[in-house]
């Protein structure tokens, strides 16, 4: 079955990085995009950037250009997260979710990954 | 940039009942590349419905999407206990930023 397993939670302070990672499994890693998205505590869903496992294209929000690296580890059907320069605003549940094309529904979602910024 | 507007921002309603919740864009959503997602507390998003009308892989049928352009509706035909929860709506057609909508809680009356 198709399963998308997420790192820890992690407490980080205001300027540091934090990387999240998504382990896939039950299905061919490098033929599906994997997004990645954001939920801050009671909001909506924020839309963050996608990796293509199979090339290792990438698109990101205008929003976090210059802050957001995703990449992927083909040989472990891994993706990560790279976020820099924390601040108190990126405290969120962060998700990873997997995409037939990079124009299609996300099917299957991680379990989320909470990361708290905080002095 | 598409913006996605969803109305009610709560919708009470009792078991049995019909749930009709709206999602308008800022603009025309092509080919109908729009989602419906349920999200109940500490879980992820689940995805119900793609492309405006299509119901995911086991998604039981009282759920309903319709809608084109600028304006998609989800319908819940007789609302389970297990469907109160909050539901998204996300488009998915355009040029980055994909965008979802503020999110439509329904709660039980």
């Amino acid at each position: 079955q198709v399963q998308l397993v997420q790192s820890g939670a992690e407490v980080k302070r205001p300027g540091a990085s934090v990387k999240v990672s998504c382990k896939a499994s039950g299905y061919t890693f490098a033929s599906y995009a994997i997004h990645w998205v954001r939920q801050a505590p009671g909001q909506s869903l924020e839309w963050m950037g996608w990796i293509i496992p199979g090339n290792g294209d990438t698109k990101y929000s205008q929003k976090f250009q210059g802050r957001v690296t995703i990449t992927r580890d083909t040989s472990a059907s891994t993706a990560h997260l790279d976020l820099s320069s924390l601040r108190s605003e990126d405290t969120a549940v962060y998700y990873c979710a997997r995409s037939y094309s990079t124009s299609s529904e996300f099917d299957y979602w991680g379990q989320g990954s909470l990361v708290t910024v905080s002095s | 940039e598409i913006v996605l507007t969803q109305s009610p921002g709560t919708l009470s309603l009792s078991p049995g009942e019909r749930a009709t919740l709206s999602c308008r864009a800022s603009q025309s959503v092509s080919s109908s590349y729009l989602a419906w997602y349920q999200q109940k507390p500490g879980q992820a998003p689940r995805l119900l419905i793609y492309g405006a009308s299509s119901r995911a892989t086991g998604v039981p049928d009282r759920f309903s999407g319709s809608g084109s352009g600028t304006d998609f509706t989800l319908t819940i035909s007789r609302l389970e206990p297990e469907d109160f929860a909050v539901y998204y709506c996300q488009q998915y057609g355009s040029s980055p930023p994909l965008t979802f909508g503020g999110g439509t809680k329904v709660e039980i009356k």
